[in-house]
């Protein structure tokens, strides 16, 4: 079956180390995928996109690697903030229109 | 960017009322708007897509008498949960694409349904 994994459901690290949090996928080939940051009662906001054929992608204190071989995408938040706290969601594009979400890793970032 | 502004953000109700969700794209025409379901500590779940000008687009599983979307223009998509139970309450989420960038999804802020 066709599932997407976020490892943690919660990850908590302290303010100035940097988070790391996965996204596994099964039976699929996504073009792209995407990963969104999700604070409590509010929608989802796009971050970053990195394609099948790229392995790294970074802004500013984000990087995402994406490892079709594997089926796994990383997201790395570096210098971590408490502003930082939130949940993130990875997402494939699994054809032309269709969007698919993990259920999020929920970070928080102590002081 | 674009801005998708959905309301309300709340709403509470009493079983058997039915409540209309809206999602307008504010700065840009979206010819397709999806609808989410999200319960809490879960993923987004996508319920339909919803095309300007015909008729949406439903996932397997979702009852389209229940869930009744309309999608009269390109900048507006409503969600109308029909004679709504306690199971249907949950944060039901809009997106669109804009026309300009079709890789990036813009939500909306979500709406926060209790039924009663």
């Amino acid at each position: 079956s066709q599932k997407i994994e976020q490892n943690s459901e919660a990850l908590n690290i302290q303010e100035g180390k940097t988070a790391t949090l996965t996204c596994n996928y099964t039976n699929y080939s996504p073009a792209y995928l995407q990963w969104y940051r999700q604070d409590p009662g509010r929608g989802p906001v796009f971050l970053l996109l990195i394609r099948e054929n790229e392995k790294e992608k970074r802004k500013e204190r984000l990087k995402v690697t994406f490892d079709t071989t594997l089926k796994q995408s990383l997201f790395h938040i570096t210098a971590s903030q408490p502003a930082d706290s939130a949940t993130y969601l990875c997402a494939l594009l699994i054809n032309n229109n269709d969007m698919r979400f993990g259920a999020g890793t929920r970070l928080t970032v102590k002081p | 960017g674009a801005v998708v502004s959905q309301h309300p953000s709340r709403v509470i109700c009493k079983s058997g009322t039915s409540v209309k969700i809206e999602c307008r794209s504010l700065d840009f025409q979206a010819t397709t708007m999806f609808w989410y379901r999200q319960f809490p500590k879960q993923s987004l779940m996508l319920m339909a897509t919803s095309n300007e000008g015909s008729k949406a687009t439903y996932e397997q599983g979702v009852e389209k008498d229940k869930f009744l979307i309309n999608h009269a223009s390109l900048t507006l998509s409503t969600l109308t949960v029909t004679s709504a139970h306690p199971e249907d309450s949950s944060f039901y989420i809009c997106s669109a694409r804009d026309g300009g960038n079709q890789e990036k999804l813009f939500f909306g802020s979500g709406t926060q349904l209790s039924v009663l």
